[in-house]
C-alpha cells in the first residue's frame, strides 16, 4: 500500500523559514517523480513544485520561485519541501503527492499545515 | 498559465440521480500524443483529494464505474451516472498539459 506521511508544518512567523518532509512507502520511490500541492485554509487546490525521480530536475510555481526549494532522498525515500521568507500567502495545508504516468496525481498524503501570522 | 474553469461552483444532488460538471481551459490539453491532460480529483469532507479520472477519460484504480470523464481539447465533462451519499465532496479538474499545472476552482457537490 502506498503510504505519503508528512511532517514538520508549524505556526511561524512572516520571513521565517521551515522544512517540510515526506516519508514514503509501499512503492519504489526512485523511480517516481513527486509533488507538493497546497491548499489554502477554505481554499482550492494548487500546484507548488516537482522533481524528478533522479532530482536532476525540479519545477516551481511561478509566485514560489526562488523562495522554495523541493528535494528528495531516494536512500531514505523521502521528499522534502524547503520554505524560505514565508509570507501569510503561504498558509496553507501542503500535500505530498506521487506523479504518476503523464503527470497525474494518482496518491497523497494527508498532508501538513503552514501557517504563517504574526 | 492556462486557467481552468469549473461550473457549476456548487450543485446539489438527489441520491440516484445524474449529476454533471463541466471544466473548460483557455488552451487546448490535447496533446499529438492523442492524451488530454486533463484529471478530476475528488476531495471528500475533512480528507486529501484523490484521483478519479485521468487523462479525460480514464477511471483510476477503485473507481465505480458510474464515474465517467469525456471531452477533448477544451472542454470536459465530469459524469456521475446515480449519484451516492459517498460522492459527496468537491471535485477539481487539473490540467498537466504545461507547467504550471493549474486546477480549476472547485464544485462542490452535497445531497439535497
Amino acid at each position: 500500500e502506498v503510504q505519503l506521511v508528512e511532517s514538520g508544518g508549524a505556526l511561524v512567523q512572516p520571513g521565517e523559514s521551515l522544512r517540510l518532509s515526506c516519508a514514503a512507502s509501499g512503492f519504489t520511490f526512485s523511480i517516481y517523480w513527486m509533488a507538493w500541492v497546497r491548499q489554502a485554509p477554505g481554499k482550492g487546490l494548487e500546484w507548488v513544485a516537482t522533481i524528478k525521480p533522479d532530482g536532476t530536475e525540479e519545477y516551481y510555481l511561478g509566485s514560489v520561485r526562488g523562495r522554495v526549494s523541493i528535494s528528495r532522498d531516494n536512500v531514505k525515500t523521502s521528499l522534502y519541501l524547503q520554505l524560505n521568507s514565508l509570507r501569510a500567502e503561504d498558509t496553507a495545508r501542503y500535500y505530498c503527492v506521487r506523479v504518476a504516468h503523464e503527470w497525474v496525481l494518482d496518491n497523497w498524503g494527508q498532508g501538513t499545515l503552514v501557517a504563517v501570522s504574526s | 498559465d492556462i486557467v481552468m474553469t469549473q461550473s457549476p461552483f456548487h450543485l446539489p444532488v438527489t441520491p440516484g440521480e445524474p449529476a454533471s460538471i463541466s471544466c473548460r481551459s483557455t488552451q487546448s490539453l490535447l496533446h499529438r500524443n492523442g492524451y488530454n491532460y486533463l484529471d478530476w480529483y475528488l476531495q471528500r469532507p475533512g480528507q486529501s483529494p484523490q484521483l478519479v479520472i485521468y487523462l479525460g477519460s480514464n477511471r483510476a484504480s477503485g473507481v465505480p464505474d458510474r464515474f465517467s470523464g469525456s471531452g477533448s481539447g477544451t472542454d470536459f465533462t465530469l459524469k456521475i451516472s446515480r449519484v451516492e451519499a459517498e460522492d459527496v465532496g468537491v471535485y477539481y479538474c487539473k490540467q498537466a498539459f504545461e507547467s504550471p499545472w493549474t486546477f480549476g476552482q472547485g464544485t462542490k457537490v452535497e445531497i439535497k
